[in-house]
């Protein structure tokens, strides 16, 4: 079964600065890979999505992410946080040929200091 | 149009108690799921429904867990003999079909059982 890791479980960036989030998975075969926001009290909203292609995929608020293979990575970049992105972020991993049912790993908590 | 709605958006209920949870999706939407949410804990997946098919049951984790969805549309999950471990957001979510298909969240039910 797939599996998703996200190693950071809370991420402090001041605004303005570079952010990376890290998101690994375990899967034999190339999964579809999803990048989901949480602001505080609201359900999960998309940011991005891979499925095939170019590796750098561009998503809304200015996310981005890339999916490298050879380390079983998808990690999410921000060149310059808002106070706004303050938010909790899942991974979330689908395996192709199979039930389609995502595995979502446990989330890491943004805070944005001024 | 409209997103995916819960209701209610709390409950508190007695060790004991049974409780339903609604889920009313996006019009048109085929597939449904949902996903329990503790604190700290990244989403753990419970059912799956998709147009006319047999769910997918195989999250629920235990038989006091159940969900029907009628007509295709509007998705209830009940709780029987809810227990203090019961207790989480429990997250709705709705696509256009199998989970390539970006999937839209609701605000979630806050569940609290004393």
């Amino acid at each position: 079964a797939q599996s998703v890791t996200q190693p950071d479980i809370h991420i402090t960036v001041s605004e303005g600065a570079s952010l990376e989030l890290r998101c690994n998975y375990s899967y034999g075969a190339t999964p579809y890979l999803f990048w989901y926001v949480q602001s505080p009290g609201q359900g999960l909203q998309l940011l991005l999505k891979y499925f095939s292609g170019d590796t750098l995929v561009q998503g809304i608020k200015g996310f981005e992410a890339e999916f490298k293979r050879s380390q079983s990575s998808f990690n999410l970049r921000k060149p310059s946080v808002h106070w706004s992105d303050a938010a909790e972020y899942f991974c979330a991993v689908v395996t192709s040929g199979g039930s389609y049912i995502p595995t979502f790993g446990r989330g890491t908590s943004l805070i944005v200091h001024p | 149009g409209a997103g995916v709605s819960q209701s209610p958006s709390n409950k508190v209920t007695e060790k004991g108690k049974d409780v339903e949870l609604r889920c009313d999706p996006i019009s048109g939407h085929t597939a449904l799921y949902w996903y329990r949410q503790s604190l700290g804990q990244g989403l753990e997946f419970l059912i799956y429904f998709q147009g006319n098919s047999a769910p997918d049951k195989s999250g629920l984790p235990s038989d006091r867990f159940s969900a029907e969805r009628t007509g295709g549309s509007v998705s209830t999950l009940t709780i029987q003999r809810t227990q203090q471990e019961d207790s989480a957001v429990y997250l709705c979510a709705s696509s256009r079909g199998q989970t390539l298909y970006e999937q839209y969240f609701g605000p979630g039910t806050r569940l609290t059982v004393t």
